[in-house]
């Protein structure tokens, strides 16, 4: 399997646009993560999906960033509008054991 | 609520040395523990995990133990590598309807030829 797949791998973006995140799973995991670095906050667990459904949404910081998971093979963060303290690397992760998570090699946000 | 505590960064060791990055939890139910690492610009990667206490889990050189007297999951290698230079994640999760992996906030280490 290629692992999971994200896109873009580097996004440069002035403030105010929206930006688009894709990531696509492993096939047949079931379970999809989204994370944020930060040099400041380290790692966070935005939002998780189960078979395609949001389980828990608490960790995504404003109204301005939602998630969708139209099906078992592709998901997006979407941030409108973005701002420059969004600028961080963005991770998907999936699972089919929800206890061994595999990471995408990230999105680098920039947002100037 | 769950929290992990790793030791601070940057670790500068140089090849063959001994290593050991110190990593303790506190968690509201049973966690099963990780350790993650990530190599400079990917994604991060399982390397080893243990999912009750006494177990240890290995892989690539590396060891840790879950120690549930003192809430510890120490990473050890005996002999590090130029190409061990990475950052090192511990975690947690804990089962059941809370799936959430609890990462400590990264150990940076360089090994020097």
């Amino acid at each position: 399997d290629a692992g999971v797949i994200q896109s873009p791998r580097h996004e440069v973006t002035e403030m105010g646009q929206e930006v688009t995140l894709r990531c696509k799973p492993i096939s047949g995991h079931d379970y999809l993560f989204w994370y944020r670095q930060t040099m400041m906050r380290g790692l966070e667990l935005l939002i998780y999906f189960n078979n395609n459904v949001p389980i828990d949404d608490s960790g995504m910081p404003e109204d301005r960033f939602s998630a969708k998971m139209p099906n078992a093979s592709f998901s997006t963060l979407k941030i409108q509008p973005s701002e420059p303290r969004d600028s961080a690397v963005y991770f998907c992760a999936s699972s089919l054991y929800v206890n061994i998570q595999y990471f995408g090699a990230g999105t680098r946000l920039s947002v100037l | 609520g769950n929290s992990v505590t790793q030791m601070e960064g940057p670790v500068t060791l140089s090849e063959e040395a001994f290593l050991t990055i110190n990593c303790t939890y506190t968690a509201t139910g049973y966690p099963s523990l990780f350790w993650y690492v990530q190599y400079p610009g990917e994604g991060l990667q399982l390397l080893l995990k243990a999912t009750k206490a006494d177990d240890k889990g290995s892989n690539k050189g590396f060891e840790a133990t879950y120690r549930k007297e003192t809430t510890s999951f120490h990473l050890e290698k005996g002999s590090v590598q130029v190409s061990d230079s990475a950052v090192y994640f511990c975690a947690l999760i804990i089962g059941g309807s809370n799936y959430k992996l609890t990462f400590g906030k990264g150990t940076l280490l360089t090994v020097n030829p």
